[in-house]
């Protein structure tokens, strides 16, 4: 299967803790997002990378939150010292921007659960 | 501001009609989208309508867009069980060179057997 792949699916931590999440895009895809998903919520954007530079971040990605994509293929999305509130499925998706529509393609989620 | 708005659920016998309806309020973007969102599942894209369109049909799907009223809706022919998902309405962020999708809160369809 070639579509975006999340890992890991499910993380559970304690508040405080670090957790890191990894996506890999489809690999002729030049763009990559990230978006949360609270329960009963679409998706809200976090932010995005076309190739390795990251062009655009939300304000809800608060200084505990830090994302990248070194090598302009997969990204990790780092939260630091987790708080219960950051408890929502994080959302990867990727395509290949040339203009126009720029479909996205989803990977399945990574859900976080801060107790 | 982006706001996408939907109603949060619909129920409908199988083989019946569902409309599924949004509003957006950006004037200026300049396509919408359909995502479906099957339990555990990552988002899928249906279909999606340029702005200077006012209708797309796609198989059992249509899309009618009236951009004067900034109402969106899908339509799906002949509803299966299959189709009980969540529907989300999305619209292209401006400046649409970020690509950036502003999403509604989603609609729950039920379909009964």
């Amino acid at each position: 299967d070639t579509g975006v792949s999340q890992n890991p699916r499910h993380k559970i931590t304690k508040r405080g803790q670090n957790v890191t999440f990894r996506c890999d895009p489809i690999s002729e895809h030049n763009r990559l997002y990230w978006y949360r998903q609270t329960l009963g919520q679409g998706p809200e954007f976090l932010t995005y990378f076309q190739n390795e530079a990251q062009l655009e971040k939300s304000r809800l990605l608060s200084d505990r939150f830090s994302a990248e994509r070194p090598k302009g293929s997969f990204s990790t999305l780092e939260i630091q010292r987790t708080e219960q509130g950051d408890s929502a499925m994080y959302l990867c998706a990727s395509s290949f921007w040339t203009g126009g529509t720029g479909e996205l393609f989803f990977g399945e989620g990574s859900r976080l659960t801060v107790l | 501001g982006e706001d996408v708005e939907q109603s949060l659920f619909l129920s409908v016998r199988e083989g019946d009609s569902s409309v599924i309806n949004c509003t957006y309020t950006d004037s200026s973007s300049t396509y919408l989208y359909w995502y479906k969102q099957e339990p555990g599942a990552g988002l899928q894209l249906l279909t999606y309508i340029f702005s200077n369109m006012d209708m797309k049909q796609d198989q059992r799907l249509t899309v009618l867009l009236n951009k004067k009223d900034k109402h969106l809706s899908l339509r799906i022919a002949d509803t299966q069980t299959g189709d009980s998902a969540i529907y989300f309405c999305a619209e292209l962020a401006p400046p649409s060179n970020t690509g950036k999708l502003i999403f509604g809160q989603g609609t729950t369809l039920q379909v009964k057997p």
